[in-house]
């Protein structure tokens, strides 16, 4: 079974578009993350989740929103996006935020 | 500002050689420190985490060490393979921020 799995793992779409990545974790960790990688394969953090309530914002455009309906999802949406949000998009997640941290395969997404 | 910097980029020794990666980081406040493992096209694996109290942790034949006054820790590879080649991350977790903070990683090459 995959501990933490994402859907889709490749995404191409057009600027302006909305589009979501969905994500599942079976390990019943408390904390779910989401990291975006860029071309650079610089990892950087966007959000994370504890117990369903925000605790990290890495400053990231408001066209991105976080949800999640329980403790085992948390789903990345994307509002009118732009060429600049091509990236790998991981979802991870953590028994809470000082743990291992376990990763999804990845999201690719391309806007074009 | 914290930081967290991975020297060198890229690494390509002939199997069967030890090596050390090296991950430094700018804030010796940490939490704990985790050193990962990511191949090409999939997710980041977890391969050691340091707690801040600790000096090393071993797996296998994986040493990871941790130095925070000098915020240094490094990861010893013994008797490389060629299925050691990937790209290995440090991220640093700072608990006052909840925050956790990628290395932009060293991509290790075994030559057979």
């Amino acid at each position: 079974d995959t501990a933490v799995s994402q859907t889709p793992k490749y995404l191409v779409t057009q600027m302006g578009n909305d589009k979501s990545i969905k994500c599942e974790q079976n390990l019943g960790h408390d904390t779910m993350y989401w990291y975006k990688q860029d071309s650079k394969k610089f990892l950087k953090i966007m959000f994370s989740y504890n117990n369903k309530e925000l605790i990290i914002n890495e400053t990231v455009p408001n066209r991105f929103s976080p949800k999640s309906p329980d403790k085992a999802h948390l789903n990345l949406h994307i509002n009118s996006l732009e060429l600049g949000d091509s990236a790998v998009y991981f979802c991870a997640s953590s028994q809470d935020s000082g743990n291992t941290i376990y990763f999804g395969e990845g999201s690719w997404l391309t806007v074009v | 500002k914290q930081e967290v910097t991975q020297i060198p980029a890229a690494l390509s020794v002939p199997e069967g050689e030890n090596l050390v990666l090296n991950c430094s980081f700018t804030d010796s406040a940490i939490y704990n420190l985790q050193w990962f493992r990511q191949d090409p096209g999939k997710g980041l694996t977890s391969l050691l985490l340091i707690q801040s109290s600790q000096r090393e942790q071993t797996s296998g034949r994986l040493n990871a060490s941790l130095d925070k006054s000098s915020g240094r820790s490094t990861l010893y590879i013994a008797a490389s393979q060629p299925g050691d080649s990937a790209t290995y991350l440090c991220a640093v977790f700072y608990s006052s921020a909840s925050k956790i903070i990628f290395g932009s990683g060293t991509r290790l090459s075994i030559r057979p």
